[in-house]
């Protein structure tokens, strides 16, 4: 089977710009999570997705939003971009709820905010 | 380039050697735990997972112990080869999302 995949893999975008990132869970899994990833913060949970529906959520802004599609394919967005938003955004999906399930991780998207 | 960031603690093995990194969770409320190992440009690779009824389980050349009384975790792996350098975190799940730990960057001397 294929891994999880994130593309873009690297975006460079200025201040006050909005990005969209996508994911593709492995097949056949449900639930797609979103990470991000800073040397200041270490890994931190964005939201987690299951069936369309977000069904957690960490402590981000509202800038930070996302979404799932019935073939479960995940995006997030951030809007009015900040220099602070510069990380690597990582997609984990899980087989079934990840309450029970390993998450496994993509390779992430790298990005820069200028 | 990078800001200056965590100062991730840093365990330096000989090859060959066995390596112990350990892990303070914070919840007690968190029954599933799992360990990843990032290498630079990668995203995390899960290792081995344990759950809250259970405080060993063992993989290939590496094993997890899990105290929860004193809420520790750690990994243990067997004749550490230079492949296993990078950074190793430890994640804990109350209720579907993880909490990771800081991370620590296991260095193989060959």
């Amino acid at each position: 089977k294929a891994g999880v995949t994130q593309t873009p893999r690297y975006l460079i975008k200025t201040r006050g710009q909005q990005v969209t990132l996508s994911c593709s869970p492995i097949s056949g899994h449900r639930s797609v999570s979103w990470y991000q990833q800073t040397p200041g913060q270490g890994l931190q949970f964005l939201f987690e997705y299951f069936s369309e529906t977000q069904r957690n959520k960490g402590n981000f802004p509202g800038r930070f939003s996302g979404r799932q599609f019935s073939n479960s394919r995940s995006e997030m967005n951030v809007s009015t971009l900040e220099l602070g938003d510069s990380a690597l955004y990582l997609c984990a999906s899980s087989p079934t709820d990840p309450r029970t399930g390993t998450q496994y991780f993509g390779p992430g998207t790298r990005l820069t905010v200028l | 380039g990078e800001s200056v960031g965590l100062h991730l603690p840093t365990l330096s093995v000989q090859e060959g050697d066995n390596s112990i990194i350990n892990c303070a969770y914070s919840n007690s409320a968190s029954d599933y735990f799992i360990w990843y190992k990032q290498e630079s440009g990668k995203g995390p690779q899960f290792i081995i997972d344990i759950r809250s009824n259970m405080d060993k389980r063992q993989g290939q050349r590496v094993t997890v112990l899990l105290n929860k009384t004193v809420k520790h975790l750690s990994l243990q792996i067997a004749a550490t080869q230079p492949g296993d350098s990078a950074v190793y975190f430890c994640a804990e799940s109350p209720g579907g999302k993880l909490i990771f730990g800081q991370g620590t960057e296991l260095s193989v001397k060959p």
